[in-house]
């Protein structure tokens, strides 16, 4: 199955700043999915990002305050914007694997102060 | 929409007891995926199954097993014999249509499982 590696793995960020996650696949890959985890809560998708177009947002989520990139089939970024202390949460890059399901990066855990 | 429903929030048994985790799912798509993931303290996600909606036989992983029920939406997933290793929290997730793989999953709220010594 795929190998994602996710970076940074942590930060600490001072609010009104903006922070970008990287995630790179050893495999070419059709759809990128971003996901946020809020401190002891469940996964809630971002976005799904396709190369060679916008990413799609979930409601609730817009594309100021989380912009996506999707330059080629092994790499996305997420930015989280003009961040606040609500922001804090691990974010997860993730891919569809067939069989093996979906494989997740490591997650980058972010708290903003 | 979809949806995906995980009722207990905590549950706390002592090794080696036996233990299910229940999930209850909604789609009006007659194609999707169910998954499970184990998420342990370190905080990553562990793949551990997946099931599509034509296939309602049971598996069985060594001491992990589920069963699937669609006349009741149900995919509940057995530890047999816990061990302190198996806590963690455990997400059922659910993705319509598509091949499994090129879909949004959708997370239960997570069972947080506890094994003592």
């Amino acid at each position: 199955s795929a190998v994602i590696s996710q970076k940074p793995s942590r930060d600490i960020c001072q609010r009104g700043t903006s922070l970008t996650i990287q995630c790179q696949v050893d495999s070419q890959v059709t759809m990128m999915f971003w996901y946020r985890q809020q401190p002891g809560q469940s996964l809630t998708l971002i976005a799904t990002a396709n190369q060679g177009s916008e990413a799609t947002y979930e409601s609730g989520f817009v594309i100021d305050k989380f912009p996506i990139s999707r330059p080629n089939l092994t790499f996305s970024t997420l930015t989280v914007s003009n961040m606040s202390p609500e922001d804090s949460s691990i974010y997860l890059c993730s891919v569809g694997q067939g069989l093996s399901g979906y494989t997740f990066g490591s997650g980058t855990r972010l708290t903003v102060v | 929409a979809q949806k995906v429903t995980q009722a207990q929030t905590e549950i706390s048994v002592v090794e080696k007891e036996d233990v299910t985790l229940d999930c209850v799912y909604e789609t009006r798509d007659t194609t999707y995926y169910l998954f499970w993931y184990k998420q342990p303290p370190s905080g990553e996600l562990v793949f551990l199954i997946r099931r599509n909606s034509f296939d309602e036989q049971n598996e069985i992983s060594g001491r992990y097993s589920w069963n699937f029920q669609k006349s009741t939406s149900s995919f509940n997933f057995t530890i047999t014999a816990s061990q302190v290793v198996d806590s963690a929290v455990y997400f059922c997730a659910l993705s319509e249509g598509g091949t499994g793989a090129n879909s949004k999953l959708t997370f239960g709220k997570g069972i947080t499982l506890s094994v003592r010594p």
